[in-house]
């Protein structure tokens, strides 16, 4: 089975920093890497498919990149409403679908 | 408007049996796989189960093999997970969520629906 590891758990910033989210996974996937904002209470909201691919309606600001076994999820200028726990996740053909432990991203 | 509403969580004793549904509207339910993805109380996100539109394949994960049954009814618009021989470690909020056609990526979830295993 495919192990997704993030980095990292917790990130403490400030409005308008720029943060970078890593996620590995223990075998190389290719670009069948999704990232996920889950606001306490909600369900998860897509944010960027195929590595790199922005979803419909999400703002500009989040952005990522990677390939093989290495990724990041980077927001450029971070906003109140930003501050959520994120996920990755790999979609390629089947392997358990597993998630990234998640990084709950916190106010400074 | 896609939506996704799930149903049939509560509070069951270990051992015992639950079945949740998930109504689907605002897309074509019978083209698309859906999954079923839990999250238990502070924790992270686990997937639990994907169908495909034809109901084959289906896939489970470890942790609930033998024990949870996913189906659908593309007549109805329906998503189901019968579950059996529940533990305590089965607690935890339960997503049904879409996966976008053709692949495997989930993209729509819906909001939720509680199982408790506890006596």
């Amino acid at each position: 089975d495919i192990q997704m590891t993030q980095s990292p758990s917790t990130l403490s910033a400030s409005v308008g920093d720029r943060v970078t989210i890593t996620c590995r996974a223990s075998q190389s996937i290719s670009s069948w890497l999704a990232w996920y904002q889950q606001k306490p209470g909600k369900a998860p909201k897509l944010l960027i498919y195929e590595a790199s691919s922005l979803e419909s309606g999400v703002p500009s600001r989040f952005s990522g990149s990677g390939s093989g076994t290495e990724f990041t999820l980077t927001i450029s200028s971070l906003q109140p409403a930003d501050f959520a726990t994120y996920y990755c996740r790999h979609y390629n053909s089947y392997s358990p679908y597993t998630f990234g432990q998640g990084t709950k991203l916190e106010i400074k | 408007e896609v939506q996704l509403v799930e149903s049939g969580g509560g509070l069951v004793q270990p051992g015992g049996s639950l079945r949740l549904s998930c109504a689907a509207s605002g897309f074509t339910f019978n083209i698309y796989s859906m999954n079923w993805v839990r999250q238990a109380p502070g924790k992270g996100l686990e997937w639990v189960s994907y169908i495909s539109s034809s109901s084959s394949p289906i896939y489970y994960a470890d942790s609930v093999k033998g024990r949870f049954t996913i189906s659908r009814d593309n007549a109805k618009n329906s998503l189901f997970l019968q579950m059996n021989s529940l533990r305590a470690e089965d607690t935890a909020v339960y997503y049904c969520a879409r996966s976008r056609s053709g692949g495997y990526l989930v993209d729509y979830w819906g909001q939720g629906t509680l199982v408790t295993v506890s006596s």
